[in-house]
């Protein structure tokens, strides 16, 4: 049973325009989520997090938006480069634990 | 910038055949995560280690055992492979505190294919 889905395993958006990736978790004590990115033939890379405290963490173009009562969080990239093109993974963390559970990951494709 | 070396990256193996992954950090993180990657389902947690010669199974932990005898190294064992662990795996670290140990770095990964 997944408890964190990214159900959407495909996007593709035009250069310059907004990137939306949703993710849905059904865990309600996960107090921490953090997106990753990763490139072929690398591992993923830290990309940006938010506490259950927050509704709303920005850096540069990209930000996360919280909403606890659906259990759902998304990440928007404003606005999107062809180097944005990646697997992107959401994750999420129990309150004092040490361990994340990850989404199955949306493939990301920008287009120039 | 914190590195995590992950010893091969594509490697092929015999059904049955002893297959050690290794792995190897240098930021003196005291975490360590063995995660693998398949089509679908993302990132599972193999096994993790807080400390020296301590591991805690995670989600997926049959068929595999781990050794942390050093703070850098944690290595990966397949006892006796078979094809379902035909898979992307990968190496993770990250150091305690909060909002710190939940920021993983990651390994390359092997490819590791059982024939």
């Amino acid at each position: 049973d997944q408890q964190v889905k990214q159900n959407s395993p495909s996007l593709s958006v035009q250069e310059g325009r907004i990137s939306i990736l949703n993710c849905d978790y059904t865990n309600s004590m996960f107090d921490y989520f953090l997106w990753y990115k990763k490139y072929p033939a690398e591992g993923p890379t830290f990309l940006i997090s938010i506490s259950s405290i927050k509704d709303k963490n920005e850096d540069g173009r990209f930000t996360v938006f919280l909403n606890k009562s659906a259990k759902h969080l998304s990440l928007h990239i404003v606005p999107s480069q062809p180097g944005d093109s990646a697997v992107y993974f959401c994750a999420a963390s129990l309150a004092g634990g040490n361990k994340l559970v990850f989404g199955a990951g949306t493939i990301l494709r920008v287009k120039s | 910038d914190v590195k995590v070396t992950q010893s091969s990256r594509y490697l092929v193996k015999r059904t049955g055949e002893k297959v050690f992954l290794e792995c190897v950090q240098d930021m003196d993180h005291e975490n360590m995560f063995w995660y693998r990657q398949d089509p679908g389902l993302g990132l599972r947690l193999i096994y993790f280690s807080y400390d020296v010669k301590m591991k805690e199974k995670g989600d997926i932990p049959e068929g595999y055992s781990v050794s942390r005898e050093k703070k850098e190294r944690f290595s990966l064992i397949l006892e006796s492979a078979s094809t379902n662990q035909t898979s992307m795996y990968l190496c993770a670290s990250s150091t305690s505190g909060t909002g710190y140990r939940e920021k993983l770095f990651f390994g390359s990964g092997t490819q590791l294919s059982v024939l």
